[in-house]
């Protein structure tokens, strides 16, 4: 099993300039989550899907949209990407069940200039 | 303020040496507290859980403790490896929505 999975791995943008990134898990799981994860501070959640067809705001929403696109995939998207959004990003699994283990991807940089 | 807060915020120690990660946190209520590795570059990987009820749990040279009472937690290395260095990070769960709380992570290096 890969688990989960991301791309790209790196990405340098322009402001003003939108992109995807792409997530896949191969565990079966239902819930699917995008953090940012900045120097200094904690993993904020962006967005998360607790299963197919459902996704709600986290933390910080602001800027981005998602799609569950079915249980497997899970994309965020920059329509108009900003410095601010300089970060890096993941992308985590869970399955359903009790005390919230989370699978994280390795991540994609992404710096807006 | 974030409900999750980790000191020291990094630590320098040499191999073969012991070391204590501090976590202490206000989430309420209470369901659950992790401790997660990640290495430079990668993803964070689970090391261990601590619920409600439990006091202390080991994983190899990694022992947590949790004191529910005072909220904190700790996580002490034993006999670090080089490969020990990394950011150790504390996540608090809540039992309200499942609401889950990240420290900003402890970076450890050990030196040779």
């Amino acid at each position: 099993n890969a688990g989960v999975t991301q791309t790209p791995k790196f990405q340098v943008l322009k402001t003003g300039q939108s992109m995807t990134l792409q997530c896949a898990q191969d565990m079966n799981h239902n819930s699917m989550y995008w953090y940012r994860q900045d120097p200094g501070m904690g993993l904020r959640l962006i967005y998360y899907s607790a299963s197919e067809g459902t996704t709600d705001k986290g933390e910080v929403p602001n800027g981005y949209n998602v799609s569950r696109l079915n249980k497997r995939e899970f994309s965020l998207r920059l329509e108009s990407a900003a410095p601010s959004q300089t970060s890096v990003y993941f992308c985590a699994s869970r399955p359903t069940s009790s005390y919230n283990e989370q699978f994280f991807g390795p991540g994609t940089r992404l710096t807006v200039l | 303020k974030n409900q999750v807060e980790q000191s020291p915020q990094s630590l320098i120690i040499l191999e073969g040496k012991n070391c204590t990660l501090q976590c202490n946190y206000t989430v309420s209520p209470f369901s659950n507290l992790r401790w997660y590795k990640q290495d430079t570059g990668r993803g964070p990987v689970s090391l261990t859980i601590m619920t409600f009820s439990e006091n202390t749990k080991s994983n190899g040279r990694y022992t947590a403790t949790l004191d529910a009472d005072t909220k904190q937690s700790s996580l002490h290395i034993t006999a670090s490896q080089l490969s020990d260095s990394a950011s150790y990070i504390c996540v608090v769960s809540a039992t309200r929505n499942n609401d889950m709380r990240f420290g900003a992570g402890t970076r450890l290096t050990v030196k040779p």
